[in-house]
């Protein structure tokens, strides 16, 4: 059950916008739209900032926005802000066998 | 509140045996799927186990077939994971999660287990 590919690393100043990507297959991400993104803080659970592709769940701010295109997903950050620094996972449905598939991880940098 | 409380992480030695708890409390843990999720030290997010809410249909990743049992007990709100055979590499901190649609919309604070001889 191989992971998804995120990027190791982003980083931004504060009021930028990152991009992590999420890369899949047709058999996870590219089949269908249940990709969700969790944002962890060190020795914190995760949390989850975007549900089936572009859902923000009520408290989740507006500069978090998802997309998907193929065998592949981002999550977009708008206006860095300095609480943002941390840890970010992409999570995919991958059908009635694997279920579901973690990415590898992404670190967000603030500068 | 929604909580999801783990409990029963521990030290334990190659092929011994551990179980987990879950305690849920703040909705109506009957209606809803749970998983399994753990997270190794300094490592990402791996999802182990699944359990529908009626315990009639189970899923388990290939780490983990025929060594961990997942189950709940709807009566008492409690979600559980028998871990037997444990190895080295199952080390990590478990989190017990709770599903809406096709994600984890809750997640426990984490019990961690550490299987070292």
């Amino acid at each position: 059950q191989s992971a998804l590919t995120q990027p190791r690393s982003v980083s931004g100043s504060p009021g930028q916008s990152v991009t992590i990507s999420c890369t899949g297959t047709s058999s996870d991400v590219g089949g269908y739209n249940y990709v969700s993104w969790y944002q962890q803080h060190p020795g914190q659970a995760p949390k989850l900032i975007i549900s089936e592709v572009n859902k923000r769940p009520s408290g989740v701010p507006d500069r978090f926005s998802g997309s998907k295109f193929g065998n592949a997903a981002s999550l977009t950050i708008s206006g860095l802000q300095a609480e943002d620094e941390g840890d970010y996972f992409c999570c995919s449905y991958a059908g009635s066998d694997r279920l579901y598939v973690f990415g590898t991880g992404t670190i967000v940098t603030v500068l | 509140e929604v909580q999801l409380v783990e409990s029963g992480g521990d030290l334990v030695q190659p092929g011994g045996s551990l179980r987990l708890s879950c305690a849920a409390s703040g909705f109506t843990f009957s209606t809803y799927k749970m998983h399994w999720v753990r997270q190794a030290p300094g490592k990402g997010l791996e999802w182990i186990a699944y359990i529908y809410i009626t315990g009639t249909v189970i899923h388990y990743a290939d780490a983990v077939k025929g060594r961990f049992t997942i189950s709940r007990d709807n009566a008492k709100n409690s979600l559980y994971l028998q871990m037997n055979s444990l190895r080295v590499e199952d080390t990590a901190v478990y989190y017990c999660v709770r599903e809406t649609v096709c994600d984890f919309d809750f997640w426990g604070q984490g019990t961690l287990v550490t299987v070292s001889s």
